[in-house]
């Protein structure tokens, strides 16, 4: 499983758009990029999950350049509720067990 | 909506005990994990199942042990707790990349 870079902690304001860059230079040919929030005292819980290019859903878009070596998690308009730990996980679909890192404090400001 | 339930939401149990977390999805996943998470040391996979009656360990299954008799239960038994075993347990299903966890048990061993 390729291993994943994140900052540590980044904070924000209500209404701001955020990018949480990930790191993963050793993304093999099959490894999809997937993006976990979790609040204190809960479970993560899955936010969006891509290949290449682009894509979006109701929460967050995920931008995957041509080299797929990084990838970035746009929240956009950010609310104190999204105050939260972003965990940023590559993995092939055969491959079924989850390695979480460090993941990504992420603070919203009034 | 999907759902993996935890049995307890906190335990406070003493040393030396048997202990017994459950977990129930009701999904028909055929992945099952359990984790413990610990502040700076992040999530870590403590025992993993593929199938009923399958598991493998993950990272650190040293004091655990596992059963899963039924697709939709994974028990995750430490033999004799300690107080090093204080800590948040996750539990988590998938039938693919995509991981659903419950909420949580947060142990306490006195």
């Amino acid at each position: 499983l390729a291993k994943t870079t994140q900052p540590i902690s980044m904070d924000s304001y209500e209404g701001q758009e955020v990018n949480i860059t990930c790191s993963h230079n050793n993304i093999a040919t099959n490894d999809y990029i997937t993006w976990y929030q979790q609040f204190p005292s809960q479970g993560p819980r899955f936010i969006i999950q891509g290949y290449k290019t682009k894509v979006t859903n109701e929460v967050a878009s995920l931008f995957i350049p041509a080299d797929r070596k990084s990838s970035t998690l746009s929240l956009p308009r950010v609310s104190l509720s999204d105050t939260a730990v972003y965990y940023c996980l590559v993995g092939g679909r055969s491959s079924y067990k989850l390695i979480f890192g460090s993941g990504t404090r992420l603070l919203v400001r009034p | 909506d999907v759902k993996v339930t935890q049995s307890s939401r906190y335990l406070v149990k003493r040393t030396g005990e048997k202990v017994f977390l459950e977990c129930v999805q009701d999904m028909d996943h055929e992945n099952m994990f359990w984790y413990r998470q610990d502040p700076g040391l992040g999530l870590r996979l403590i025992y993993f199942s593929y199938d009923v009656k399958m598991k493998e360990k993950g990272d650190i299954p040293e004091g655990y042990s596992v059963s899963r008799e039924k697709k939709e239960r994974f028990s995750l038994i430490l033999e004799s707790a300690s107080t090093n075993q204080t800590s948040m347990y996750l539990c988590a299903s998938s039938g693919s990349w995509i991981y659903t966890f419950g909420s949580g048990t947060r142990l306490t061993v006195v």
